[in-house]
């Protein structure tokens, strides 16, 4: 069984720094079926980036993905006050779809 | 642009079924071809996959909600449908619909429901 950790669990950042959020699969996984969403808070995720490295329309080019095999990583460049959410990563195992326990951005 | 809409009860009884629709709007749920989705959220935890139907009809269903779930389509209504049975309070969550765009042989989520709160209490 095939577990997505993402680390760290919560970031605290102040507005204009970098933030970079990891996603670890277990074991090997196809890049082209890594996917990014943010989720504030009360509202439904939104699609950030598809196939580990696309970002999804709309999506500004601040947020960009990149990683394979094992390791993923969401970079979150310059951040704004409205980047304040949960991230989460889904992966396709073939026998349903997974999601990671989502990383906190917090802005101070 | 497309638009999806959860309906049904927001408390389900122990051992009952829960039964959900969700409406497509904006675009025909019959145009292209796409993975209808439910996915749920309990209070303040991750999100769960719970099964989609591909608009040719097949079906899939997460293997950990072993044989709970049915899941439907309905184009005359522009409408899929979620029933889950045999709830206990585990399965108190957010339920969303979502719309699957096919990407290189898996899917990703581009239109999302509000979610609906189903609370599983007697």
């Amino acid at each position: 069984e095939i577990v997505l950790t993402q680390s760290p669990g919560t970031l605290s950042l102040s507005p204009g720094e970098g933030a970079t959020l990891s996603c670890r699969a277990s074991q090997s996984v196809d890049t082209s079926f890594l996917m990014w969403y943010q989720q504030k808070p009360g509202q439904a995720p939104r699609l950030l980036i598809y196939g580990a490295s696309n970002r999804a329309a709309g999506v500004p080019d601040r947020f960009s993905g990149s990683g394979s095999g094992t390791d993923f990583t969401l970079t979150i460049s310059r951040l704004e006050s409205g980047d304040c959410a949960v991230y989460y990563c889904q992966q396709d195992v073939g026998s349903s779809l997974i999601f990671g326990g989502g990383t906190k951005v917090e802005i101070k | 642009q497309v638009q999806l809409q959860e309906s049904g009860p927001g408390l389900v009884k122990p051992s009952q079924t829960l039964s959900l629709t969700c409406t497509v709007s904006g675009d025909s749920i019959s145009s292209g071809s796409f993975y209808w989705t439910w996915l749920r959220q309990p209070a303040g935890k991750g999100l769960e996959w719970i099964g989609r139907i591909y608009s040719s009809g097949s079906i899939k269903s997460n293997p950990s909600l072993r044989g709970r779930v049915t899941i439907s389509l309905d184009t005359s209504k522009s409408q899929f449908s979620l029933k889950l049975t045999s709830m206990t309070a585990a399965d108190t969550a957010v339920y969303f619909c979502a719309r699957g765009r096919p990407y290189t042989g898996s899917y990703y989520f581009d239109s999302w429901g509000q979610g609906a709160l189903v609370t599983v209490s007697s």
